[in-house]
């Protein structure tokens, strides 16, 4: 069965710091999926990484993959208010795309 | 243009009761999911349609859930004799097409409720 591991599962930072959220899978994947949720909304896609060594980027967020590690990483650059989200990732597993497990979220606040 | 659409965005229900929770997928997507997310946590997978057949409906938790996809767009996800365990919301998604490239778009959710 496969399972996704996020941490830490709360962090508060302040504004204008780094900090990076980490998670890990169990069984072979290579595609996994970082996504925004705001408090009572959606889910938000943030990134698609498909092979080992992938890293996006987009604005103060970058995720990279490592599928040898199964890790995920998603850095936070400095830090603003508006990043304030919880965060999940999510794996597919070997049977084919659709079927995403996903972590439990790591709920991001910023303060002032 | 429009996104994913669902309805009802609440449902409060009692125990034993039958609901329909409905989903209206991005126009053209042949892809369409279920999931179910409990507070606190991340969406859980039910199943997922590739056109009108269920691809994989692996996730269901038992035979009182069931979802349709009659003619490829709108799916409705349908649960019997519900139980308090039920309550969650339920999120609906859909992409272009079934790969593992393709973005999947969430609609708002429907929050369940069973008394």
């Amino acid at each position: 069965e496969l399972k996704v591991e996020q941490n830490p599962l709360f962090l508060s930072m302040q504004e204008g710091k780094n900090y990076t959220i980490y998670c890990n899978y169990s069984t072979t994947s290579d595609r996994l999926y970082w996504y925004r949720q705001d408090p009572g909304k959606s889910l938000e896609s943030l990134f698609v990484l498909l092979s080992n060594g992938a890293v996006k980027q987009e604005g103060r967020l970058m995720a990279s993959l490592d599928t040898k590690a199964r890790l995920s990483t998603l850095h936070i650059t400095a830090a603003v208010h508006d990043l304030s989200a919880t965060y999940f990732c999510a794996v597919d597993g070997v049977t084919g795309a659709g079927k995403s497990t996903f972590g439990d979220g790591t709920t991001l606040t910023v303060k002032p | 243009g429009a996104g994913v659409s669902q309805t009802p965005s609440n449902k409060v229900t009692e125990k034993g009761k039958y609901v329909e929770l409905r989903c209206d997928p991005i126009s053209g997507h042949t892809a369409l999911y279920w999931y179910r997310q409990s507070l606190g946590q991340g969406p859980e997978f039910l199943i997922y349609f590739q056109g009108t057949g269920a691809a994989d409906d692996s996730g269901l938790p038992n035979d009182r859930f069931f979802a349709v996809r009659p003619e490829g767009s709108v799916s409705t996800l349908k649960i019997q004799r519900t139980e308090r365990g039920d309550s969650a919301v339920y999120l609906c998604a859909s992409s272009l097409r079934w790969t593992n490239t393709d973005t999947q778009y969430f609609g708002p959710g429907t929050r369940l409720t069973v008394l």
